[in-house]
C-alpha cells in the first residue's frame, strides 16, 4: 500500500527556478528517503534523512523533516534541464526496520531549458 | 552502492507464455532483494521480498503461482512471470537492499509487454 502522498503531482519550472517538492507519510518512521526516475529507468537513491535530523543538504538538494507534521520536502535549487525526472519520497514499510521500503504517488519534474 | 543489472532490458510476449527476468547484482552480495512493478505515470509497488535460499515473501494481492520468484545465489534472483496475459505489460524493477543501510539500489528495469 501506498503510504506518502506527494505534491505537485507534476511542477514544471525553467532552468535557474528552484523545485520545490512535498511528501506525506501515515505512520512513524524513523528515515526518510528520496530517491529519482528518469523516464523509463530504475531508481535513484539521492538523499536519507532520520527521524532526529530536520534538515539535510546534498549539493543541491535540501531536504526538510517534520515529524510532528509526518511530512518532507524536497528543494532543488538552480535547476537545470538534466534534473527533469520523476521523484519519489520512501519510508520504511515496517516504520522503522531494513527493508522493505513504501513509495509515496511521486513528483514529475520538468525543467525547461 | 551496490550495481544492479537486469535483463533483459526489454521483452514482448504473447499471451499465455512466460517469461522470466533477472535481476544481478554485480559487485554485492545480496541477500535480500526486492520486486516491484510500475504501471505508467505510477509510483512502484512492491510485489514481494526475494531471500537467497529461502522462499519469498509476497505483498498481499500479488499471486505468487503467477509470479515465481528465485533468489539461488547472491548475485542472482529471477522474477518469471507464468502464462502472461495483457495485463501483466508493465515495469518490473528489482533492488538490492543495501548491507547495514537503509537504502535500496535499483536495477534499470525490465518493459514488458504482452500482446
Amino acid at each position: 500500500s501506498q503510504q506518502g502522498e506527494e505534491d505537485p503531482q507534476a511542477l514544471s519550472i525553467q532552468e535557474g527556478e528552484n523545485a520545490t517538492m512535498n511528501c506525506s507519510y501515515k505512520t512513524s518512521i524513523n528515515n526518510l528517503q528520496w530517491y529519482r526516475q528518469n523516464s523509463g529507468r530504475g531508481l535513484v537513491h539521492l538523499i536519507l534523512i532520520r527521524s532526529n535530523e530536520r534538515e539535510k543538504h546534498s549539493g543541491r538538494l535540501r531536504v526538510t523533516l517534520d515529524t510532528s507534521k509526518k511530512s518532507s520536502s524536497l528543494l532543488i535549487t538552480a535547476s537545470r534541464a538534466a534534473d527533469t525526472a520523476s521523484y519519489f519520497c520512501a519510508t520504511p514499510a515496517g516504520g522503522t526496520s531494513y527493508g522493505k521500503l513504501t513509495f509515496g504517488q511521486g513528483t514529475i519534474l520538468t525543467v525547461h531549458p | 552502492g551496490a550495481v544492479v543489472s537486469q535483463h533483459p532490458s526489454w521483452v514482448i510476449c504473447k499471451s499465455g507464455t512466460s517469461v522470466k527476468i533477472e535481476c544481478r547484482s554485480l559487485d554485492f552480495q545480496a541477500t535480500t532483494m526486492f520486486w516491484y512493478r510500475q504501471f505508467p505515470k505510477q509510483s512502484l509497488m512492491l510485489m514481494a521480498t526475494s531471500n537467497e535460499g529461502s522462499k519469498a515473501t509476497y505483498e498481499q494481492g500479488v499471486e505468487k503461482d503467477k509470479f515465481l520468484i528465485n533468489h539461488a545465489s547472491l548475485t542472482l534472483s529471477t522474477l518469471t512471470v507464468t502464462s502472461a496475459h495483457p495485463e501483466d505489460s508493465s515495469f518490473y524493477i528489482c533492488s538490492v537492499q543495501g548491507k547495514f543501510t537503509y537504502e535500496q539500489y535499483f536495477g534499470p528495469g525490465t518493459r514488458l509487454t504482452v500482446t
